[in-house]
């Protein structure tokens, strides 16, 4: 059984371009979640979905981020027009439920950088 | 709301004595509790969590932790470090009322076993 997949491992974006970051969960898991970690900082959370619905996207920017799960398909994370601050790790979880007692399943993480 | 502490931001132990990684909490209701370990340019594994019952949970890798619910706290231990157990340790909660089903992560804790 693989793991959470999440590519590209890295991305280099140069200011104001687009950054897409693609996660697959683990198979049998529907839930899904986007964090992010700076350098020193311990992982935010950003926005939690299920297949073709956003749950909580309390932790997400309001502007320039966005998620999607669809029915097919990886979870996507888009980033327009980024800036350096947005330079950090995204990782990617998954659960099998939305129970509270569940470990979530963490991706190795895409490495963003802004240039 | 709801929140992580890990006081220490490095801990370091010789190689065969006993290692402690601190961490406290805050939460409204009962806690969900989960340590996890991050190494360098990976995401994170599960190592145990405490949802209900005994106050020691044991986990992977030959670590425990114990719940304390008088110091809000919910150390990892391990009787006997390794060199291979240098790693970031994150601690993190779930649960309490009004949240979503995301993590709450401590800042991590750096952790090297000194061979």
């Amino acid at each position: 059984n693989a793991g959470v997949m999440q590519n590209p491992r890295h991305l280099v974006r140069r200011r104001g371009q687009e950054a897409r970051l693609r996660c697959s969960p683990m198979k049998g898991h529907s839930h899904v979640y986007w964090y992010r970690q700076l350098p020193e900082e311990g992982l935010k959370f950003m926005v939690y979905l299920q297949k073709e619905n956003i749950i909580d996207e309390s932790g997400m920017p309001k502007e320039r981020f966005s998620a999607e799960f669809p029915k097919e398909g990886p979870s996507i994370l888009r980033i327009q027009q980024v800036v350096r601050g947005d330079s950090a790790a995204y990782f990617c979880a998954s659960s099998p439920s939305t129970g509270l007692s569940y470990e979530q399943y963490f991706g190795p993480g895409t490495r963003l950088t802004v240039t | 709301a709801q929140s992580v502490a890990q006081p220490e931001d490095q801990v370091n132990v010789a190689e065969g004595n006993p290692l402690t990684v601190k961490c406290t909490y805050s939460v409204s209701g009962n806690p969900y509790l989960f340590w996890y370990v991050q190494y360098p340019n990976r995401g994170l594994q599960f190592l145990l969590k405490y949802i209900t019952g005994d106050n020691l949970v044991k986990g992977s890798y030959g670590f425990e932790a114990e719940f304390n619910k008088s110091q809000t706290s919910f150390h990892l231990k391990k009787p006997s470090a390794l060199v291979s157990d240098s790693a970031l340790y994150f601690c993190a909660v779930r649960g309490g009322k009004n949240t979503g089903n995301q993590f709450y992560f401590g800042t991590g804790t750096s952790l090297t076993v000194i061979p």
